[in-house]
């Protein structure tokens, strides 16, 4: 398995554009979900999903767009690109909504916005 | 999900145990402790959990206080890879509640 996979490692964007960052996961698991982290800061959560067709927002979701129309998919769309959304964007996924078992994160997207 | 309250750095020299303590206070009966570490730049890493014994696998112990109001992540011997950024949370499980990351505990370990 190839665990949670993020596209692309590294990008940089000017303010006004839009991007989509990938998240993909082969585990079969029902519960994906976005984080962010800026400096100094723990993880925030944007989105997340409990299953395909499914989606809900997190703590912080102002300028984000996301949706999961296949189990293994979670992509994350930034539809007008702002300074404030420079951070470092890490994929998650786990079993289903109810499980206590760990949760996988997949390896980050560091993203600046000029 | 309650919140936790962690000290901002820890520094351990290597082949010793880390004792990484964690307070949760405000804990109610159904959430669980979680441990995760970051190492740098890397997405975070689950380590264990528990709900109110105490739990032990191959990475560290997690020692759960009677009230439950902390806990203390151990590793064993640490090595100077345990160096991390270690996060304990608390959270309601058989739920679709997030975890919630605070700053966490900045271990250091050194020769």
């Amino acid at each position: 398995n190839a665990g949670v996979t993020q596209t692309p490692k590294f990008q940089v964007l000017k303010t006004g554009q839009s991007m989509t960052l990938q998240c993909a996961q082969d585990m079969n698991h029902e519960y994906m979900s976005w984080y962010r982290q800026d400096p100094g800061m723990g993880l925030r959560l944007i989105h997340y999903s409990v299953g395909a067709g499914i989606t809900d927002q997190g703590e912080v979701p102002n300028g984000y767009n996301v949706s999961r129309s296949t189990t293994e998919d979670f992509p994350l769309r930034l539809l007008s690109a702002a300074p404030s959304q420079t951070s470092v964007y890490f994929c998650a996924s786990r079993v289903d909504r109810s499980s206590y078992n760990e949760q996988f994160f997949g390896p980050g997207t560091r993203l600046t916005v000029l | 999900d309650a919140k936790t309250t962690q000290p901002p750095s820890m520094d351990c020299a290597e082949g010793r145990a880390a004792n990484l303590p964690c307070n949760h206070s405000t804990i109610s009966g159904n959430e669980y402790v979680y441990w995760y570490r970051q190492i740098h730049s890397q997405g975070p890493q689950y380590i264990i959990h528990g709900l109110k014994n105490n739990e032990t696998n191959e990475m560290a112990s997690l020692i759960i206080t009677e009230d439950r109001k902390s806990s203390t992540l151990i590793l064993p011997h640490a090595t100077l890879r345990d160096t991390a950024v270690y996060y304990c949370i608390v959270r309601v499980a058989g739920t679709a509640s997030k975890l919630t990351f605070g700053t966490g505990t900045r271990l250091q370990v050194t020769l």
